[in-house]
């Protein structure tokens, strides 16, 4: 079965600072996906990023970069020099592999909240 | 535009009586979903579309039905609601074939009260 672990339920930082959002999955597919979506307070979900298993690069996009590290089966999301727009909960999600999207399984969410 | 248009965004509604939500793209996407959002249970899915008249149950089927019978359109069919189908459903659509980029585009969600 497949699951997605993300274990700080919420995160409280000051703006300017870095902060770090984690994100551990499980999967017995060999190859599969991986996502990132962020929420605002607003509600609408909002597509962050799509990462294929094959491609351990790092990924970087202006102040969000991203980190797959295979061996751990992590994909943790880093937030630099956070604003208070930054402000959202954020879920990660596994996907297979098999097509290119197919049944989704997302994390519980990690509530970022960035105080001025 | 592109977007996902979901109707209605918000519904009150009575144990028992048919309800349908409806999806529908604008984008020529192969890909449709709909998943429930609620209280720390975070995102799951409900069903999954990947072409017309193709259709998968996600994680949380029971009670729901969705048909695909137009590339644009997703509904979502409650048959008999009851009160734990209370919640904040999404509907999404993708592209679907293998890129390095791929945006998922997600509807503005509906809010269901079930009473």
């Amino acid at each position: 079965a497949q699951k997605v672990t993300q274990a700080q339920t919420e995160i409280s930082v000051v703006e300017k600072e870095d902060v770090t959002l984690d994100c551990v999955y499980e999967t017995r597919d060999t190859t599969y996906y991986l996502f990132w979506y962020k929420q605002p307070p607003s509600g609408e979900l909002v597509f962050l990023i799509r990462r294929n298993s094959f491609d351990e690069q790092n990924e970087i996009s202006g102040r969000y970069s991203w980190n797959f590290q295979k061996s751990t089966s992590s994909f943790n999301f880093t937030i630099t020099a956070s604003q208070v727009v930054d402000s959202a909960v954020y879920f990660c999600a596994l996907g297979p592999g098999g097509t290119s999207y197919g049944k989704l399984t997302f994390g519980q969410g990690t509530i970022l909240t960035v105080h001025p | 535009e592109a977007q996902v248009t979901q109707n209605p965004r918000y519904l009150i509604t009575v144990t028992g009586k048919k309800l349908t939500v409806t999806c529908s793209q604008n984008m020529n996407h192969e890909y449709m979903s709909w998943y429930r959002q609620d209280p720390g249970l975070g995102l799951r899915q409900i069903y999954y579309s990947m072409n017309v008249e193709v259709t998968d149950k996600g994680d949380v089927p029971e009670g729901y039905k969705v048909s695909r019978k137009e590339k644009r359109n997703f509904p979502l069919i409650l048959e008999s609601p009851s009160p734990n189908q209370t919640s904040l459903y999404f509907c999404a659509s993708s592209l679907s074939r293998s890129s390095r980029v791929e945006t998922q585009y997600f509807g503005p969600g509906t809010r269901l009260l079930v009473l």
